[in-house]
């Protein structure tokens, strides 16, 4: 049974330029948040969909956007990249009727902007 | 706005030398509390979900317990191999599975 998988796992991009990251969720869930992890802090939250909605968003700004697909694999699109827009990306799903009994992350992307 | 801090930032401990890993929070009613396991450059690992105070779970060489302000990471005998960063995160009662607010986390090194 495959976890969430996340592509590609590392990516080094310029500033100013635009960024696409995938995601597919674990089978079985619905539900995909994507968090950013800067070295040395925990996950901050950026967005989450459901049914192919952003249901809640994190303080970011609208250069963050995603986008979820009817299989439930989503996108995440960061534009006019900035140097502290290096992190660690990551995708966690979830079913949205069952309890939450931990959200299943990926095993991330590292981006990094020179 | 909800918070979680955890303490200490960074332990190091002998291999068999049991210790506690520290984790207030602040929210506005507690859906549940988890603990992650993270080792570098990979995702968290899901480790524990308490929901409500007094409730404890047990996992090898882990004990998670919950106060109404705190939980506690209790390993016991530790082996190299639990040498990670341990994360601690709440979700409040706001909406069907709202987001996770983490803390920074805890380093742990065990030297054999």
């Amino acid at each position: 049974d495959a976890g969430v998988t996340q592509s590609p796992t590392h990516l080094i991009k310029t500033r100013g330029q635009q960024v696409t990251l995938r995601c597919s969720p674990k089978s079985g869930h619905d539900t995909v948040s994507w968090y950013q992890q800067a070295l040395g802090q925990g996950p901050q939250f950026i967005f989450q969909y459901y049914e192919e909605e952003e249901r809640q968003r994190g303080n970011f700004p609208d250069r963050f956007s995603g986008h979820q697909f009817p299989n439930y694999s989503s996108e995440l699109n960061v534009n006019a990249l900035l140097l502290g827009d290096s992190a660690l990306y990551l995708c966690a799903s979830s079913n949205r009727q069952g309890r939450t009994n931990g959200y299943t992350f990926g095993s991330g992307t590292r981006l990094t902007v020179v | 706005e909800d918070q979680v801090t955890q303490s200490p930032e960074a332990l190091r401990l002998q291999e068999g030398e049991s210790s506690s890993l520290n984790c207030s929070y602040t929210v506005s009613g507690l859906r549940g509390l988890f603990w992650y396991r993270q080792d570098p450059g990979k995702g968290p690992e899901f480790l524990f979900t308490l929901y409500s105070a007094g409730e404890e779970k047990e996992k090898e060489r882990l004990k998670a317990t919950l106060t109404k302000k705190e939980s506690f990471l209790h390993i016991t005998a530790p082996k190299p191999e639990d040498s990670a960063t341990y994360l601690c995160a709440v979700q409040a009662l706001t909406g069907a599975n709202s987001k996770l607010t983490f803390g920074k986390g805890i380093t742990l090194s065990v030297r054999p």
